[in-house]
C-alpha cells in the first residue's frame, strides 16, 4: 500500500486558519474512522493532535480540529500561532496495516 | 500524566539483533493497541507494526520491510511493550517510537552500521 498523500507545505499568518488535507483510498482513510494527525517540531518526538478523525487528546487546544469526507481527511488549525509551525503527519488504520502521509510543513508567516 | 519511555537503542552491526522496550504508565496499558513507528534520519514517519490488546486477540501485524525479522510482544502485568529486531540492515537505522492512539514516547535511536 502507498503512503497517504499530503501537500508538502502550507502556510498562514498569525490568527488565520489553515487546512491540511490527507488523501487515501477506501481501504484506509475512507474505510475506517481511525485517522490521526501528529505534530512534530524539529528534533522532537511527534505529538498526537487529533485521533479517531476528530478527537483531541487531553491538553491539545480546540484550535485544532479534524474531519473526514470520503477518502480525504483534513486538519484545520485556527487562530494560527508561532508555535504551530511544525511538520504535520496524518496516519490511518488500513486493515492489517497502518499508513502515514509524507508530512506537511506548516509555516506561520 | 501518560508516559511512554523507550529504551534499548544502540549501535549494532548488520545482521545483528536488538531488543527495544517501552515502559507505559498512567493509562490502562492492557486496554491499548500498541504500535512501533520509526523515523530514519531526515525522513518521515514509518509504521513498523502493532500488537492488539488481548481481548481483541493480542495478534500482531507488521509492515512489509520488517515482516519475518521483527517481533512485537507485550507484558501487560508489567506495562511493557517490546520490539525484537533480528537480521538488522543498515536501512533499519532510525529513531524508534512506541505509540498508542493518543500518545508517543520520546524515541530510542537504533544505528545499524559496521
Amino acid at each position: 500500500q502507498s503512503a497517504l498523500t499530503q501537500p508538502p507545505s502550507a502556510s498562514g499568518s498569525p490568527g488565520q486558519s489553515v487546512t491540511i488535507s490527507c488523501t487515501g483510498t477506501s481501504s484506509d482513510v475512507g474505510g475506517y474512522n481511525y485517522v490521526s494527525w501528529h505534530q512534530q517540531h524539529p528534533g522532537k518526538a511527534p505529538k498526537v493532535m487529533i485521533y479517531d478523525v476528530n478527537k483531541r487528546p487531553s491538553g491539545v487546544p480546540d484550535r485544532f480540529s479534524g474531519s473526514k469526507s470520503g477518502n480525504t481527511a483534513s486538519l484545520t488549525v485556527s487562530g494560527l500561532q508561532a508555535d504551530d509551525e511544525a511538520v504535520y503527519y496524518c496516519s490511518s488504520h488500513a486493515g492489517s496495516n497502518a499508513l502515514f502521509g509524507g508530512g506537511t510543513t506548516l509555516t506561520v508567516l | 500524566e501518560v508516559q511512554l519511555v523507550e529504551s534499548g537503542g544502540d549501535l549494532v552491526q548488520p545482521g545483528g539483533s536488538l531488543r527495544l522496550s517501552c515502559s507505559a504508565s498512567a493509562f490502562t496499558f492492557s486496554d491499548a493497541w500498541m504500535h512501533w513507528v520509526r523515523q530514519a534520519p531526515g525522513k518521515g514517519l514509518e509504521w513498523v507494526g502493532r500488537i492488539k490488546r488481548k481481548r481483541d486477540g493480542g495478534t500482531t501485524d507488521y509492515a512489509a520491510p520488517v515482516r519475518g525479522r521483527f517481533t512485537i510482544s507485550r507484558d501487560d502485568s508489567e506495562n511493557l511493550l517490546f520490539l525484537q529486531m533480528n537480521s538488522l540492515k543498515t536501512e533499519d537505522t532510525a529513531v524508534y517510537y512506541c505509540t498508542t492512539d493518543a500518545y508517543w514516547g520520546q524515541g530510542t535511536l537504533v544505528t545499524v552500521s559496521s
